[in-house]
């Protein structure tokens, strides 16, 4: 059965700190794996998809790489800003119907 | 996303009462997903529909839940006899490819938040 880890469970950084998120999984026989961002009392916000056959995906201060045949992943945020405390999800597509998700990291930037 | 519509965002329900969840999907999407969050807990799947069809409900509890996705009108997660243990956030999610695609990105709504007292 697909596990996710998330680690660290928590996580906090000076502003302007650049910083890398950690994702794991247990089965690389995966479809994609989709990075979310949380704020409390709210849903999933979509920050990145990476495709099984892509290495990495790219959007504003955010990289996401993949490396599916150790089965991790990261998340690469430049220069954090205090806007960017949330939690942050790790999900990967493992099934045809179905998404495994860790259980995050919460990300506090401090001004 | 706040195109996939969930409502209500927050519900008290006393223990044995019924909790209905609603669930739009972003507009042109026609495939739904359930998905349970615990208090510090990941998500967790719990169905998949179609439009008129459960694809998989491998996630979902046996008793007292169900779930329905009408060929008008929004999809429905229905909570029968509630107990404090079903007390969670759940989540909506849509797409629109079939899950056969594989590749389908999701699309989640904010959430229904359900309190049993």
């Amino acid at each position: 059965k697909q596990e996710v880890t998330q680690i660290p469970a928590a996580l906090s950084v000076p502003e302007g700190e650049n910083l890398v998120l950690n994702c794991s999984f247990t089965d690389s026989a995966i479809y994609n794996l989709q990075w979310f961002r949380q704020d409390p009392g709210k849903g999933l916000t979509s920050l990145l998809l990476i495709q099984s056959s892509q290495r990495e995906q790219t959007s504003g201060r955010l990289n996401a790489s993949l490396d599916k045949s150790s089965g991790r992943s990261t998340l690469y945020i430049a220069a954090s800003q205090p806007g960017d405390s949330a939690t942050y999800l790790c999900a990967v597509k493992a099934g045809a119907n179905n998404l495994f998700f860790g259980t995050g990291t919460r990300l506090t930037v401090i001004p | 996303n706040a195109d996939v519509m969930q409502n209500p965002r927050h519900l008290v329900r006393r223990r044995g009462q019924e909790a209905r969840l609603r669930c739009s999907p972003m507009k042109g999407h026609s495939h739904v997903y359930w998905y349970r969050q615990l208090p510090e807990e990941g998500l967790k799947f719990m169905v998949y529909l179609q439009k008129e069809n459960i694809i998989d409900e491998s996630g979902m509890p046996k008793e007292r839940f169900s779930a329905e996705f009408p060929k008008e009108g929004p999809s429905i997660l229905r909570i029968q006899q509630v107990v404090r243990g079903d007390s969670a956030a759940y989540f909506c999610a849509s797409s629109p490819l079939g899950s056969g695609a594989n590749t389908g990105e999701l699309f989640f709504g904010e959430g229904s938040r359900l309190t049993v007292l």
